[in-house]
């Protein structure tokens, strides 16, 4: 089964507002990692942060980290329509370096 | 462009066909994973190989097997095909094969199974 779970499963939103998407996992992890995959195409990579990090900054992106509630959350700010893709989390477990991805969040940011 | 290569772009084949897929990585990176992403199953992590050997393995089925050749160009060969193998097959590749790394994945290989 999947490591990682997103929610919502899919979001819809106005341009210049502030999209969430939060991850669950299940076992201890080295790290987390969010990726986006726009329609059909490869995933690229946003943001990776450490299970030491709680919270970490990227343009308008910001991830947090709760690894006491399992989760973490990404939130972009002052959204464009170009960022309409599908977002996904992908997790390490411990002592592993295999990448376990989440199910991921689609987002539509109307323009 | 992540400098991921993979071909073909699309594959149409029959049930019971066999097919290989093939990647070659960033220029650098020694490490090559194979993902299947399909509606229903999500992205699915299938091998990884990190300088010609086989590091990690996922869900991958007994019909499927993949290589990393001296060169670091990676294939995933699919045999005994059947309609449920219709997915998106990505390979991305990473410096290290550590899970720290960014993973840099291509644009897709697209197979449809009639």
């Amino acid at each position: 089964s999947q490591q990682g779970e997103e929610d919502p499963q899919a979001l819809s939103i106005q341009e210049g507002e502030n999209a969430t998407m939060n991850c669950s996992y299940k076992t201890s992890i080295n790290n987390l990692q969010w990726y986006r995959q726009n329609s059909g195409r490869g995933l690229v990579h946003l943001i990776l942060i450490r299970s030491n990090e709680r919270e970490k900054h990227s343009g308008r992106l910001r991830v947090t980290l709760d690894t006491s509630k399992k989760s973490s959350s990404l939130l972009i700010t002052a959204s464009r329509a170009a960022d309409t893709a599908s977002y996904f989390c992908a997790t390490a477990f411990y002592n592993t370096d295999k990448l376990i991805f989440g199910t991921g969040t689609r987002l539509q940011v109307f323009p | 462009d992540s400098g991921v290569t993979q071909t073909p772009k699309h594959l149409i084949t029959a049930t019971g066909q066999r097919v290989t897929l093939r990647c070659s990585p960033r220029s650098g990176d020694l490490s090559v994973y194979w993902y299947q992403q399909s509606l229903d199953q999500g992205l699915q992590f299938l091998i990884q190989y990190y300088n010609g050997e086989e590091r990690a393995k996922g869900n991958i089925l007994e019909r499927f097997s993949a290589q990393q050749f001296p060169d670091l160009h990676s294939e995933l060969n699919l045999s005994s095909l059947e309609l449920g193998d219709s997915a998106l097959y990505f390979c991305a590749s990473s410096p290290r094969g550590a899970s720290t790394d960014t993973q840099y994945f291509g644009p897709g290989t697209r197979l449809t199974v009639l």
